[in-house]
């Protein structure tokens, strides 16, 4: 089945500056990847996502980019805030009667003021 | 304007009492799944319904099980709960089961097992 495999498990930056947190999947027939932020105790928030045929996706200051061919989707947030600290799931969906949405293991990202 | 509801929000049992979590939807959506989400770790497919067709994950224990009376509710019941279930049980939609639909997240419920 498919495996998703995200890193790096913690993140901590300043600030003002960029995070960037990776992917990686192994059923060359997931055609969506969305991304998720978590807050402490709440549900997963859709922030971005991009569909198999697209190779890069921007939404204000989160991007996501994915390269098929190397099974692997990244999330970047550029002008980093406070705000922004969370846990982030990347997750790679895949059809099996209905839609799987297989996630990673999570990254905790903590932006420092 | 809540679209995807669960009830309750926090939900206490005892060991081996069983316990019952809902879920509904003002979406009209086809599909609807529970995801169980243990503590800093990711959300678990546990099983889902297309309208009115479950789908177990092979992997989902047997005391684990769910109904769904109609379009816009459905429930996840846990015959014994042990320890181990103590967890956020998640509940999402999705208009058709395609692999490129959003899910829809509910709030969750958080289970504690004493």
């Amino acid at each position: 089945g498919e495996n998703v495999e995200q890193h790096p498990s913690t993140l901590s930056v300043q600030e003002g500056d960029s995070a960037v947190i990776k992917c990686t999947y192994s059923d060359s027939a997931s055609n969506y990847f969305p991304w998720y932020k978590q807050e402490l105790g709440k549900r997963p928030q859709l922030i971005i996502d991009i569909r198999s045929n697209v190779g890069e996706k921007k939404d204000q200051r989160i991007a996501v980019t994915l390269n098929k061919t190397a099974k692997h989707f990244s999330l970047h947030i550029t002008e980093t805030q406070p705000e922004d600290s969370a846990v982030y799931f990347c997750a790679a969906s895949i059809w099996r009667g209905a839609q799987k949405l297989v996630f990673g293991q999570g990254t905790r990202l903590t932006i420092n003021p | 304007d809540a679209m995807v509801i669960q009830n309750p929000r926090y939900q206490v049992t005892q060991f081996g009492k069983p316990v019952t979590l809902s879920c509904s939807q003002t979406l009209n959506h086809n599909v609807m799944y529970w995801y169980q989400q243990k503590s800093s770790q990711a959300p678990k497919l546990l099983f889902h319904y297309y309208d009115k067709d479950f789908n177990n994950e092979a992997d989902t224990p047997d005391n684990f099980q769910s109904r769904r009376p109609n379009t816009s509710f459905c429930f996840l019941d846990i015959r014994s709960p042990g320890l181990g279930d103590a967890a956020m049980y998640l509940c999402a939609t999705s208009r058709v089961p395609q692999g490129t639909e959003k899910l829809f997240f509910g709030s969750g419920t958080q289970l504690s097992v004493l």
